[in-house]
């Protein structure tokens, strides 16, 4: 079946470094890939998605492309700030059908 | 972007009692979907639901579980009867389209079986 895998469980970083979050996907088809962002108490928030080969979805300072060959969508940003900290989930999805979510990283930023 | 309630937020019942965790979509979306994460796990699918059917289920929907939306209003998880395992957080999702179309989640609601 299909899966997610993000490689970094949790990441500690200080403001302004780069952030990278690996995520890697196993599947059938050719699905769409979302990055979710959940704070304490809080229902997963979009952030954006992709669903070709090559695009790129960004929002709020983070991007990741989509990228058939390595089957990746690696979430970066370049200068991350104290209110960055929650977890991340990358997910899978086909048509109306339930996402794949990966494990999540719990990102902390330390002023 | 776009909000969904859910309601209750906490519920803590004996097992082997009825539970009906209620979610209020967006108001123009068509497809609505229910998660489950155990503290610590993964989010998993549970169901999807479209024009009044259940279109996806896994293996997590157990016969116990059931869904529906009555009269367009709340889209409701029942869970009768309840067991330990249910414990956990569940997530309400709608979307407009079900072509890859995102999903916009509720806060969750946080069921304790005892």
């Amino acid at each position: 079946g299909d899966s997610v895998t993000q490689t970094e469980g949790q990441v500690a970083l200080s403001e302004e470094d780069f952030l990278t979050i690996h995520c890697n996907y196993s599947a059938s088809g050719y699905p769409a890939l979302f990055w979710y962002v959940q704070y304490p108490g809080e229902g997963p928030q979009f952030l954006f998605r992709a669903s070709r080969d090559k695009e790129k979805g960004s929002s709020r300072g983070f991007e990741a492309t989509y990228d058939k060959g390595t089957t990746s969508f690696h979430l970066r940003k370049a200068s991350v700030q104290e209110s960055d900290s929650a977890v991340y989930y990358c997910a899978l999805g086909y048509y109306a059908q339930g996402l794949t979510f990966g494990l999540g990283t719990r990102v902390s930023v330390f002023p | 972007g776009p909000k969904v309630l859910q309601i209750p937020s906490h519920q803590i019942i004996d097992m082997g009692q009825m539970v009906t965790l209620n979610c209020d979509p967006v108001s123009n979306h068509l497809y609505f979907y229910w998660y489950k994460q155990i503290l610590g796990q993964q989010m998993e699918f549970l169901v999807n639901f479209y024009n009044g059917k259940v279109m996806e289920k896994s293996k997590l929907f157990k016969d116990q579980f059931s869904v529906e939306r009555p009269d367009g209003s709340y889209f409701t998880l029942k869970i009768q009867p309840t067991a330990l395992e249910d414990s956990a957080v569940y997530f309400c999702a709608s979307s407009l389209f079900g072509n890859q179309d995102t999903q916009y989640f509720g806060p969750g609601t946080r069921l304790l079986v005892l």
